[in-house]
Formats: C-alpha cells, sequence, structure tokens
C-alpha cells in the first residue's frame, strides 16, 4: 500500500524558515517525479512544487520561486521542502503527492497523496 | 496560467440523486484533466483522469466525460460516502492548476 507521511508544520514568524518532509512507502520512490500541494485554510488546492525521480529537475510556481526548495533522497525514501522567508499568504495545509506514471510516461496529476501538514505563519 | 472553473460551487442533493459538477478551462487542455474527492482533514483522492478513466478501485457510480474546455464529472447515484468537495485540476501545461472546488452536501 502507497503511504506519504509529511512532518515538519508549525507555527513560523514572517521572514523564518521551515523544512517539510514526507516519508514513503509501498512504492519504488525512486521511479517517480513528486509534488507539494498546497491548500490554505478554507480554500482551495495550489500546486506547489515537482522534482523529478533522479532530482535533476525542479519546477515551482511563481509565488514560491526563490524562496522554496525541493529535495529528494531516494536512498531514504524522503521527500524535502524547505521554505524560507515565509509570508502569511504560505499559511496553508502542505500535502506530498506522488505523480501519476503509467510505466511508459509521466502524467502530472496525482494518485496519490499524504494527509498533510499544516504550516502558520503568524507573529 | 490556465484558469479552471467549477459550477456550481455548493451543491445539495440527497442520496439516490445523480449529480453532475462542470469544470471549464479558459483554453484548451484536450483530455489532460483529473477529478479528486475531499473529505474534510485528508487529502484528496483521485478518482477519475483522463477525462473519463476511472482510477483504479474508484466506485463506478463516478463517470468523467468532456474534452477541450467544457468536462464533467457525474455521480449516478450519490451514496452517504459521497458527500465531500470535488476539484478538477488540469495537467495539461504547467503550472498545473485547480479547480476552486465543489461542496456536495446533504439536501
Amino acid at each position: 500500500e502507497v503511504q506519504l507521511v509529511e512532518s515538519g508544520g508549525g507555527l513560523v514568524q514572517p521572514g523564518g524558515s521551515l523544512r517539510l518532509s514526507c516519508a514513503a512507502s509501498g512504492f519504488t520512490f525512486s521511479r517517480h517525479w513528486m509534488s507539494w500541494v498546497r491548500q490554505a485554510p478554507g480554500k482551495g488546492l495550489e500546486w506547489v512544487a515537482n522534482i523529478k525521480k533522479d532530482g535533476s529537475e525542479e519546477y515551482y510556481v511563481d509565488s514560491v520561486k526563490g524562496r522554496f526548495s525541493i529535495s529528494r533522497d531516494n536512498a531514504k525514501n524522503s521527500l524535502s521542502l524547505l521554505l524560507n522567508g515565509v509570508r502569511a499568504e504560505d499559511t496553508a495545509v502542505y500535502y506530498c503527492a506522488r505523480v501519476y506514471y503509467d510505466s511508459t510516461a509521466y502524467y502530472f496529476f496525482f494518485d496519490s497523496w499524504g494527509q498533510g501538514t499544516l504550516v502558520t505563519v503568524s507573529s | 496560467d490556465i484558469q479552471m472553473t467549477q459550477s456550481p460551487s455548493t451543491l445539495s442533493a440527497s442520496v439516490g440523486d445523480r449529480v453532475t459538477i462542470t469544470c471549464r478551462a479558459s483554453q484548451s487542455i484536450g483530455s489532460l484533466l483529473a477529478w479528486y474527492q475531499q473529505k474534510p482533514g485528508k487529502g484528496p483522492k483521485l478518482l477519475i483522469y483522463k477525462a473519463s478513466s476511472l482510477q483504479s478501485g474508484v466506485s463506478l457510480r463516478f463517470s468523467g466525460s468532456g474534452s477541450g474546455t467544457e468536462f464533467t464529472l457525474t455521480v449516478s447515484s450519490l451514496q452517504p460516502d459521497d458527500f465531500a468537495t470535488y476539484y478538477c485540476q488540469q495537467y495539461h501545461s504547467f503550472p498545473m492548476t485547480f479547480g476552486q472546488g465543489t461542496k456536495v452536501e446533504i439536501k
């Protein structure tokens, strides 16, 4: 069974930093692109970042470029998101999500999600 | 960025009802659309991809249709477990974008 378990959320002051982690199990982690998707309280879903299966490519939504950094450790089946220079509008539940792969190609929708970790930016 | 617009925002229905949610894209996305179900406090669950392909393990009550800019998600006979919020997502272009959600509530 595919499992994605996020951790690391909490209260952080504006301008501060936080590292989120996602522990993956139940599948071959190194074969999949992975993503972070967030959801502000009471709002909809927003894709944040993608990372290629070998970590060689990263993509970000414009609003977090230069502030957030996605990374992975395939030996530890782990995905991370480093949040720097956080703002009030970064307050959200952050989900780790697996990009769909059908053994021939990748399609950037998400077939497995974690339960999320809440980041609150406030002084 | 491609804008995704869902309607209605809220839908009140009864068990056994047939319900339809619409998702419109601001430009053509072919069939590169997914639908998700989300319950409070949980991560989303993939229901449909490529506009009409049912994800493994998802009930046959759910179906998707459409192409280009207009898409629909239909629940053939609403069950108690189906009361939730539903989101569409385009994966035609970066950044991937979601609709604002449709909450299906008990009438």
